[in-house]
């Protein structure tokens, strides 16, 4: 079984600034992916960034990183330089590596970028 | 990324009434497709996954008879929550992504509420 914990109350940042969201997991198999979402209020969920467990590299996409600690089971997202379109809700999931294996979510955590 | 698109996005019913959503894939194939209900201010919720041409598999606690999945072809997948009430009112999400890849997608997401 695999899961993931997202603890952190709701997150402020200023804008500009940046902000780590923190994600841990657990799981019993020996490859796997990583992926962070953004939830907006609108309700869709944007795909931002994925980590392969074999990756050597922290992924990065634009403003978004994942620092990713094998050894501590941690998979957390940097985002830098906030914009205020940042506010919304983001998700850490896990899956298998399998193509289409299925995504198991943490509880979300909630930022909200101050101007 | 990959697109999917997801009708309606927004559906109002009478209960006891059947409401049919649509999640395709636009810019590939998909074999396996995903769907998800989601509460407010709360995580996604794996309900079945969808494969083409054969049987949906459904997640446990989810009642297969309420919630028919239908995967024709390999860009649409449909959601039949039958005989809807008030109880089945929430936000539903299907996911896909391309079989070479580990990324899912989603649609937009479809906001049922059945007075």
């Amino acid at each position: 079984a695999q899961k993931i914990t997202q603890t952190q109350p709701g997150m402020f940042v200023q804008e500009k600034e940046a902000v780590t969201l923190d994600c841990t997991y657990d799981t019993s198999d020996p490859s796997y992916g990583l992926f962070w979402y953004k939830q907006p209020s609108s309700g869709e969920m944007i795909f931002l960034i994925y980590q392969g467990s074999y990756d050597q590299q922290n992924a990065t996409e634009g403003r978004y990183s994942l620092n990713f600690q094998k050894a501590r089971k941690s998979a957390n997202l940097v985002i830098s330089a906030s914009q205020l379109g940042d506010s919304a809700m983001y998700f850490c999931a896990i899956s298998g590596t399998g193509a289409n294996s299925k995504l198991t979510f943490g509880k979300g955590i909630t930022l909200s970028v101050r101007p | 990324g990959a697109v999917v698109s997801q009708h309606p996005s927004w559906v109002i019913c009478k209960s006891g009434t059947s409401v049919k959503i649509e999640c395709r894939s636009l810019d590939f194939q998909a074999t396996t497709m995903f769907w998800y209900r989601q509460f407010p201010k709360q995580s996604l919720m794996l309900m079945a996954t969808s494969n083409e041409g054969s049987k949906a598999t459904y997640e446990q606690g989810v009642e297969k008879d309420k919630f028919l999945i239908n995967h024709a072809s390999l860009t649409l997948s449909t959601l039949t929550v039958t005989s809807a009430h008030p109880e089945d009112s929430s936000f539903y999400i299907c996911s896909a992504g391309p079989q070479e890849g580990n990324i899912q997608y989603f649609g937009a997401g479809t906001r049922l509420s059945v007075l």
